[in-house]
């Protein structure tokens, strides 16, 4: 298997800008993470599905984020617009109902100037 | 809701020498622990996991963590490291009814100096 895939690895983009984020999960698992990385925060949780339908947005900073899942091999993070303080790398993770192990992507690195 | 706290943010420590790295939880629940690695640039890879049974736990590159529940700790320790094993080191929970979201502590940047 090739593991969590996600597009673009790298992303630098001028701020108000629309930003899309790409991930591909593990085959067969039922469930994708979104996380954010900064170096003031830490990792932290953005959202969260299960079977393709959104279980959890609470970490969503506000509403110029969005995500979707439109089926079970794809899904998206898109800002819009996206701000200087949205700079980070968003990692995607998968993993499957019958397992806990979240099984995370190589990342995708966004600066916004 | 759970929290991690990872002491040390960074830690130099010369070749050959051991090493431990503390992760305290706190967790109104019963949780499962993990820690990941990240190597510059890259993603997270597990090392190890707790999720039930015997509370010393082991990789197959030699570090190891021992969960202990009085001291809601979960510290990773190796006896000898080495220069690959330069890096970012995550201390993470989830609670125990399923699929649920990682929380992360905020990392120890482990340095192994030659």
């Amino acid at each position: 298997d090739a593991g969590v895939i996600q597009s673009p690895r790298h992303e630098v983009t001028e701020m108000g800008q629309e930003v899309t984020l790409r991930c591909k999960p593990i085959s067969g698992h039922d469930y994708l993470f979104w996380y954010r990385q900064t170096m003031m925060r830490g990792l932290e949780l953005l959202i969260y599905f299960n079977n393709n339908v959104p279980i959890d947005d609470s970490g969503m900073p506000e509403d110029r984020f969005s995500a979707k899942m439109p089926n079970a091999s794809f899904s998206t993070l898109k800002i819009q617009p996206s701000e200087p303080r949205d700079s980070a790398v968003y990692f995607c993770a998968s993993s499957s109902h019958d397992s806990l192990l979240q099984f995370f992507g190589p990342g995708t690195r966004l600066t916004v100037l | 809701a759970q929290s991690v706290t990872q002491l040390d943010s960074q830690v130099p420590v010369f070749e050959e020498a051991p090493v431990e790295l503390r992760c305290n939880y706190s967790s109104s629940v019963s949780v499962y622990l993990f820690w990941y690695v990240q190597y510059p640039n890259q993603g997270l890879q597990l090392l190890l996991k707790y999720l039930s049974g015997s509370t010393l736990v082991e990789s197959i590159n030699g570090f190891e963590a021992e969960f202990n529940k009085s001291q809601t700790s979960f510290h990773l320790r190796k006896p000898s490291v080495h220069i690959s094993d330069t890096a970012e080191y995550f201390c993470a929970v989830t609670g125990l009814s399923g699929n649920t979201p990682l929380v992360f502590g905020k990392g120890t940047r482990l340095s192994v100096i030659a």
